[in-house]
């Protein structure tokens, strides 16, 4: 079975900054997709940023990209420019592709970050 | 933009009721799944379904019962609560193909067993 390891709890950042958080993974598959997710107060699970293992080239989405580094089996994602409204938990996901057998079974997700952006 | 919607959105239950979870979806996805979220952690799966008339056991599916008798629903049912089921739960669906990379989350549904 895949495991997504966030060892950071918490991370402040000043507003305008630049801020990391961390992601690894653990899995023997060759292929797979990885996901950041963001859940505001409100609950709601919104879709901040995809990479396919396949791709050598990181994700970018306006201000959030990503690092991956696929033989370390990291994948962490930058939001630069920070600003008040990306403070939320943080969720970094792992999802097999359904070659692999394992794209019917959704996500597997780590334990989160929660994002604080200091004004 | 209907996507996936969840009801109720909030519930308390006393221990031993049973109640559904109602869930549809308007895409026309195949995947499904429902998804439990407990205070600081992330989700974890309790069932998903891949069509209409097909289900199956995610991580931690003791408790709940699933139905797909439509491509549209699928409804979670808690035969009789406990206080460990207090939690926050998330319907999810997906596509096939080249858009089935994406996995689209309801808005939650809160539930507190007292």
């Amino acid at each position: 079975a895949q495991t997504v390891t966030q060892s950071q709890p918490e991370m402040s950042v000043q507003e305008a900054e630049t801020v990391t958080l961390s992601c690894t993974y653990d899995t023997s598959e060759s292929d797979y997709y990885l996901f950041w997710y963001k859940q505001p107060p409100s609950r709601q699970m919104i879709l901040v940023i995809r990479q396919e293992a396949y791709k050598q080239q990181n994700a970018t989405e306006n201000r959030f990209s990503v690092n991956f580094q696929k033989a370390a089996k990291s994948f962490s994602l930058k939001i630069s420019d920070s600003q008040l409204g990306d403070a939320a938990m943080y969720f970094c996901a792992y999802r097999s592709t359904p070659e692999s057998g394992g794209g019917a079974d959704g996500l597997t997700f780590g334990k989160g970050t929660h994002l604080i952006i200091q004004p | 933009n209907a996507g996936v919607t969840q009801t109720p959105k909030f519930r308390i239950l006393k221990i031993g009721q049973s109640m559904t979870l109602q869930c549809t979806q308007d895409m026309n996805h195949n995947y499904m799944y429902w998804y439990r979220q407990d205070p600081g952690m992330g989700l974890k799966l309790i069932y998903y379904s891949v069509g209409a008339g097909i289900t199956d056991k995610g991580e931690v599916p003791n408790g709940y019962n699933v139905s797909r008798s439509t491509t549209e629903d699928f409804p979670l049912r808690l035969e009789l609560a406990a206080p460990s089921q207090t939690s926050v739960y998330f319907c999810a669906s997906k596509g096939s193909g080249g858009s089935g990379n994406t996995i689209y989350f309801g808005e939650g549904s809160w539930l507190t067993v007292v």
